[in-house]
């Protein structure tokens, strides 16, 4: 099992360039995240999905795009970046594991980190 | 809507001592999670334990143990016997339960602890 994966691992824009995180997980969770985590500010939830086809704005959704097509995949989109969107960008996966009457866990599953400049 | 907050930006430890990391949270729900994820250099997070609401026992894993305080929401962190390992930083994250829960964490602004040898 590679558990969650993220491409690419580094990547320099430009202002007004685009682009796009992969995050590709294995586990068949049902449940995807994306999180940027900033300097004094903790992880911060951009936007997350419940099942394939579905998504949601988390806390800071502006400026992003997400998909999930496949189950396994959830793609982060940047469709102009900008200087504040200078992060490191956290893929995760969760899934209700156990029975909710005796104590379901969901703990998330996290990749390894996109780090990524705007300049 | 919950917020986390973590008022400890930095802590150190020597080897072989205890530390206690703090975590507040704010919510009007009943019924939630708790969880303490460690994240070090190689900027991998991890889980280190997790606390059901409903469960008045505090939850503990081998060196982890944490004490839950449902009434004052403080869900603090005790890390005994400290390692040069367990140097990272410390978030804390809530989880609203289900049915009404989205699966969604929030996390608190995190502690970064060194341990020292």
């Amino acid at each position: 099992n590679a558990g969650v994966t993220q491409t690419p691992k580094f990547r320099v824009l430009k202002t007004g360039q685009s682009m796009t995180l992969l995050c590709a997980q294995d586990m068949n969770h049902e449940y995807m995240y994306w999180y940027r985590q900033d300097p004094g500010m903790g992880l911060r939830l951009i936007h997350y999905s419940v099942g394939e086809g579905t998504t949601a704005k988390g806390e800071v959704p502006d400026g992003y795009n997400v998909s999930r097509l496949k189950k396994q995949n959830f793609l982060l989109g940047l469709e102009s970046a900008a200087p504040s969107q200078t992060s490191v960008y956290f893929c995760a996966s969760s899934y209700e594991k156990g029975d909710r009457r005796y104590g379901a866990s969901y703990e998330q599953y996290f990749g390894p980190g996109t780090r990524l400049t705007v300049t | 809507a919950q917020t986390v907050t973590q008022s400890q930006p930095e802590m150190s430890v020597q080897e072989a001592e205890t530390v206690t990391l703090s975590c507040t949270y704010d919510t009007s729900e009943n019924n939630y999670y708790l969880f303490w994820y460690k994240q070090p250099p190689s900027r991998q997070m991890i889980l280190v334990i997790r606390q059901e609401a409903y469960k008045q026992q505090n939850a503990t894993e081998n060196r982890f143990s944490v004490n839950f305080q449902k009434a004052a929401k403080s869900f603090s962190l005790k890390i005994s016997d400290s390692q040069l390992g367990d140097t990272a930083m410390y978030f804390c994250a809530f989880m609203k339960g289900p049915p009404s829960g989205t699966y969604k964490y929030i996390f608190g602004t995190g502690t970064r602890l060194k341990v020292l040898a």
